[in-house]
């Protein structure tokens, strides 16, 4: 089945430092989508990646596709308190998966 | 534009006991999923929806899982019996098309199991 990790498990900054999660899969894929989940919440939409090589911004956020469509990063730069939380990767290939997240603590 | 509904929010009950959950999608929104999420993981897919017609069910446990959308509109999530590892969030999902493109959530049903 599907395998889809994202690394670190968990990242601890100060604010004001950058922050970036890695999403790696063993198969390529059609396309690749980013959701953000904050303490106690539900996960929310944050992008989607279809090209190969495509590299998305969104404000201090960065999304990256690779070339070969089997992973993707996402990038914030000076992170603030309010990027704490949960970033998942989520693919879609026979069926809708959820990467691991990687989750993202912001010391003020 | 209101958002995904769902209730109840929190669930308490002993194994062995039923229980079933309700969604109600955005209006106009022709897929539907429902995903469990164990604390500390990612959501996993349990059954999607397009329509009123099944997609893909392949990670439902159909042994006490089961899941409709009558009419295509809202959905329930039933579990019968349910046991101590059923014990997660339940968290329903709406995107206007199929296969791609955005996942609308609602604010989940957190069910702990005794």
């Amino acid at each position: 089945g599907q395998q889809v990790m994202q690394i670190p498990q968990y990242q601890h900054v100060q604010e004001g430092e950058d922050f970036t999660t890695y999403c790696n899969s063993s198969t390529t894929l059609s396309n690749i989508q980013w959701y953000k989940q904050r303490p106690g919440g539900h996960p929310v939409f944050l992008i989607q990646l279809v090209k190969s090589g495509e590299v998305k911004k969104q404000k201090r956020l960065t999304f990256q596709f690779g070339e070969a469509k089997k992973n993707s990063s996402l990038h914030i730069t000076a992170t603030q308190t309010t990027d704490v939380g949960t970033y998942f990767c989520a693919v879609t290939g026979n069926q809708f998966y959820f990467g691991t997240g990687t989750s993202l603590t912001v010391i003020p | 534009e209101a958002g995904v509904a769902q209730s109840p929010r929190y669930k308490i009950i002993e194994k062995r006991q039923s229980v079933a959950f309700w969604c109600n999608p955005i209006s106009g929104h022709a897929t539907l999923y429902w995903y469990q999420q164990i604390l500390g993981q990612g959501p996993k897919l349990l059954i999607q929806f397009q329509n009123n017609g099944v997609v893909d069910d392949s990670q439902l446990p159909k042994d006490r899982f089961s899941a409709e959308r009558l009419k295509g509109v809202d959905s329930t999530l039933k579990i019968q019996p349910a046991k101590l590892e059923d014990s997660a969030v339940y968290l329903c999902a709406s995107s206007l098309g199929f296969g791609a493109g955005e996942q609308y959530f609602g604010p989940g049903t957190r069910l702990t199991v005794t």
